[in-house]
């Protein structure tokens, strides 16, 4: 099984500021999923990354997958407050959704 | 739209009751699985299913039974409920056959166990 760190595990800003999370592993995937999770509900899926060193932008929330497929970066520029919230990373070793691993998360908490 | 539909929300047991935590989808998507999310541990699979009559264990299937008799309803069941069980239960879907797709998730049921 494979080990996702994702750092930092918690995040305070203010609301304007940019910021960035990590998901890093030794491990190489096949894909990787980054997830948001609000409280008191479940994760909804953000963006799915394949090609090593591929970059999806999702309005102001950029996603890197990196050249080697063992890590992957979320930075969000001028964040908001409905930005707060756990965002998952989970790596697929395989072409099945069973193969997925989660991260443990980042908590963010952006002020107004 | 209803989506991923799970209850109980909140549940509180003794140690040795059993359960059950219901889940079901009204997207008609074949592959539905369990994950118990705990501090610092992210998602961790329990049991999933490829389709109606097929189950299979994840991660951390020990003390949770499942069964697949229709596609929209994925039960999971806590035989002897013990401490170590309490977390926050979730249910997901996915339309991809198993295949790596966007999972659709439930809202979660926490369980307590004293």
């Amino acid at each position: 099984t494979q080990l996702l760190e994702q750092s930092p595990q918690f995040l305070s800003i203010q609301e304007g500021e940019n910021l960035t999370v990590y998901c890093n592993s030794s491990s190489v995937f096949s894909s990787l999923q980054w997830y948001r999770q609000e409280p008191g509900e479940g994760p909804v899926l953000l963006v799915t990354v394949v090609t090593g060193g591929e970059v999806k932008k999702l309005k102001r929330l950029t996603f890197q997958f990196g050249d080697a497929r063992k890590d992957s970066s979320l930075h969000i520029t001028a964040a908001q407050p409905g930005d707060t919230g756990l965002y998952l990373c989970a790596g697929a070793e395989g072409g099945s959704a069973r193969q997925l691993t989660f991260g443990s998360g980042t908590q963010l908490t952006v002020l107004p | 739209n209803a989506g991923v539909t799970q209850t109980p929300k909140f549940q509180v047991l003794k140690t040795g009751q059993s359960m059950t935590l219901q889940c079901a989808q009204d997207m008609n998507h074949e592959y539905m699985s369990w994950y118990r999310q705990d501090p610092g541990m992210g998602l961790r699979l329990i049991h999933y299913s490829v389709g109606a009559g097929i189950t299979d264990q994840g991660e951390v299937p020990n003390g949770y039974n499942v069964s697949r008799s229709t596609t929209e309803d994925f039960p999971l069941r806590l035989l002897s409920a013990a401490p170590s069980q309490t977390s926050v239960y979730f249910c997901a879907s996915s339309p991809s056959q198993g295949m790596v797709g966007e999972l659709f998730f439930g809202e979660g049921s926490r369980l307590t166990v004293l």
